[in-house]
C-alpha cells in the first residue's frame, strides 16, 4: 500500500456520460497529480495541484476538470466521455510542488467507456 | 522541457547487473534526474533521483555523467521482480509546478 488511495478501482460507463475519480494523497503530502495511461499513449501528465491551487497543466482535455479540496483530496471529473477516454487514471502525491519532489502513485482507476 | 532518450527494451539474466542508459542532453542545470519503474498492472514507483553526484539506495545506483547529459541506472543484481518499464525523467526544481513527464521508458526483461 503506497498510501495514495484511489477510488473507484474499476468503472464501466457509456459514451456521453460523466464520471468522477477520487484521490486521497499520502498523509503529509500537499501536491496531487493526475496521469492518464492508455495503451497507445503511455503515461500522460494531466494536471497538478498544490495545497488547493492549480500549479501545472499538461495535455488535459477541456472535457476534463479537476480540483483539490481543503482536506487535500482531489477529484478528476471526466465528462462527455468518448471511447478513447478508456484508460488507467493514476493519481500521485508529493510533499512539495517542484521537480525535486518524489511522487508516490496510487494503484489507479481503470475506466472503460463502452 | 528537457527530452530523454532511452532504449525500448533490454534483457538480463537473473542475478546479473543491469545498466539502463538515459540520454538527456537538453537538461538544464537545475533539473533533477528521476527514475521510476512500473511493474505490470501497477502504478509507477519511485526508484532513485539525483542532481549532480552519483546516488545509491537500497534499490539501485544512479551514475550521472559529469556534463549531466546522460545517466545510467544500475540494478546490481536483477531479480524476476525487477521486470518492469523503467522511466528516466528530468524534474525542474525552480519552475512553478512539477510536470514530471514520462517518456516511453525501457522495458526490462529478466530471464531466470
Amino acid at each position: 500500500d503506497s498510501g495514495v488511495t484511489q477510488t473507484p478501482k474499476h468503472l464501466i460507463t457509456a459514451t456521453g456520460q460523466r464520471v468522477t475519480l477520487r484521490c486521497s494523497p499520502r498523509s503529509g503530502d500537499l501536491s496531487v497529480y493526475w496521469y492518464q495511461q492508455s495503451l497507445d499513449q503511455g503515461l500522460q501528465f494531466l494536471i497538478q495541484y498544490y495545497n488547493g491551487e492549480e500549479r501545472a497543466k499538461g495535455n488535459i482535455l477541456e472535457r476534463f476538470s479537476a480540483q483539490q479540496f481543503p482536506d487535500l483530496h482531489s477529484e478528476l471529473n471526466l465528462s462527455s466521455l468518448e471511447l478513447g477516454d478508456s484508460a488507467l487514471y493514476f493519481c500521485a502525491s508529493s510533499v512539495g510542488d517542484s521537480g525535486a519532489n518524489v511522487l508516490t502513485f496510487g494503484a489507479g482507476s481503470r475506466l472503460t467507456v463502452l | 522541457d528537457a527530452k530523454t532518450t532511452q532504449p525500448n527494451s533490454m534483457e538480463s539474466n537473473e542475478e546479473e547487473p543491469v545498466h539502463l542508459p538515459c540520454n538527456h542532453s537538453t537538461i538544464s542545470g537545475t533539473d533533477y534526474i528521476h527514475w521510476y519503474r512500473q511493474l505490470p498492472s501497477q502504478g509507477p514507483e519511485y526508484v532513485i533521483h539525483g542532481l549532480t553526484s552519483n546516488v545509491n539506495n537500497r534499490m539501485a545506483s544512479l551514475a550521472i555523467a559529469e556534463d549531466r547529459k546522460s545517466s545510467t541506472l544500475i540494478l546490481h543484481r536483477a531479480t524476476l521482480r525487477d521486470a518492469a518499464v523503467y522511466y528516466c525523467i528530468p524534474g525542474m526544481i525552480k519552475a512553478a509546478g512539477n510536470k514530471l513527464t514520462f517518456g516511453g521508458g525501457t522495458r526490462v526483461l529478466v530471464k531466470p
